[in-house]
C-alpha cells in the first residue's frame, strides 16, 4: 500500500526560529499533497494544497508567509513555520493524493511544541 | 456547502460487543465517502471507502459501512469490538480537487 512518511515526528524549538517538516511519499509519486494542523480532540484542519512545481494554495485564515510550503519533487513536500510562537504548537500532517485523485494517504504527523 | 455529521463524540462499548458509529453527510452529487482510524499520536488510516456500487463495503479489520443514499448515511460497523479498536474515528466525504471534508470524529472506548 501507499506509504507517506513525516520527519520529524516531534520536535521542540524556541520561541522565534523556524521548524521545517518533511512529508515524503515513498512508494509513489504525488504530484499533491495537504498539510492540516489538529488540535487535541479536534478533527482536522486543512492548511493548503501543496502541488509539485508550483505555488502552495493556502486556506482561508492560514498565514502563508509564516507557514512556508515547498513541493520541489514528486516524492517531497515540505512544510516550515517561520518565527514560531507559542500558539503554533500542534500536531501537524500531511497527506498525499493518490493517482486517483480522490483518495489520501495520510503521514503519522509531527507534534510541534514551541517553548 | 458539503459536510459531515459525527453524531456521537464519544462511545464506549464492552470488548466483544458489537459498534456501529454514525456519519452522515451534505453532498449534492453522488459522494465519495471514507472513515479513517487515528491511534494517539499517529496519523489516519483508511478504514474503507465508498465509490460507487455495492452499497456494503468491507474494510481493513473487520470493518464495514453501509451507504444509504436516503438517509444520507455512511455508518461504520464491526460485529465484534477488540480493545485494539480503541481510537479516534473520523469520517469523511470527498469534495473537490482532490480535498476530503472530515467530519469533528468519534472517540471510541473499549471496556474489557
Amino acid at each position: 500500500g501507499a506509504v507517506v512518511s513525516q520527519h520529524p515526528s516531534r520536535v521542540i524549538c524556541k520561541s522565534g526560529t523556524s521548524v521545517k517538516i518533511e512529508c515524503r511519499s515513498l512508494d509513489f509519486q504525488a504530484t499533491t499533497m495537504f498539510w492540516y494542523r489538529q488540535f487535541p480532540k479536534q478533527s482536522l484542519m486543512l492548511m493548503a494544497t501543496s502541488n509539485e512545481g508550483s505555488k502552495a494554495t493556502y486556506e482561508q485564515g492560514v498565514e502563508k508567509d509564516k507557514f512556508l510550503i515547498n513541493h520541489a519533487s514528486l516524492t517531497l513536500s515540505t512544510l516550515t513555520v517561520t518565527s514560531a510562537h507559542p500558539e503554533d504548537s500542534s500536531f501537524y500532517i500531511c497527506s498525499a493524493l493518490t493517482s486517483s485523485r480522490y483518495e489520501q494517504y495520510f503521514g503519522p504527523g509531527t507534534r510541534l511544541t514551541v517553548t | 456547502a458539503q459536510s459531515v455529521t459525527q453524531p456521537d463524540i464519544h462511545i464506549t462499548v464492552s470488548e466483544g460487543a458489537s459498534l456501529e458509529l454514525r456519519c452522515n453527510y451534505s453532498y449534492g452529487a453522488t459522494p465519495y465517502l471514507f472513515w479513517y482510524v487515528q491511534s494517539p499520536g499517529q496519523g489516519l488510516q483508511l478504514l474503507l471507502k465508498y465509490f460507487s456500487g455495492d452499497t456494503l463495503v468491507q474494510g481493513i479489520k473487520g470493518f464495514e459501512a453501509e451507504f444509504k443514499r436516503s438517509q444520507s448515511s455512511f455508518n461504520l460497523r464491526k460485529p465484534s469490538v477488540h480493545w485494539s479498536d480503541a481510537a479516534e474515528y473520523f469520517c469523511a466525504v470527498y469534495t473537490n480537487a482532490g480535498k476530503s471534508t472530515f467530519g469533528d470524529g468519534t472517540t471510541l472506548t473499549v471496556k474489557p
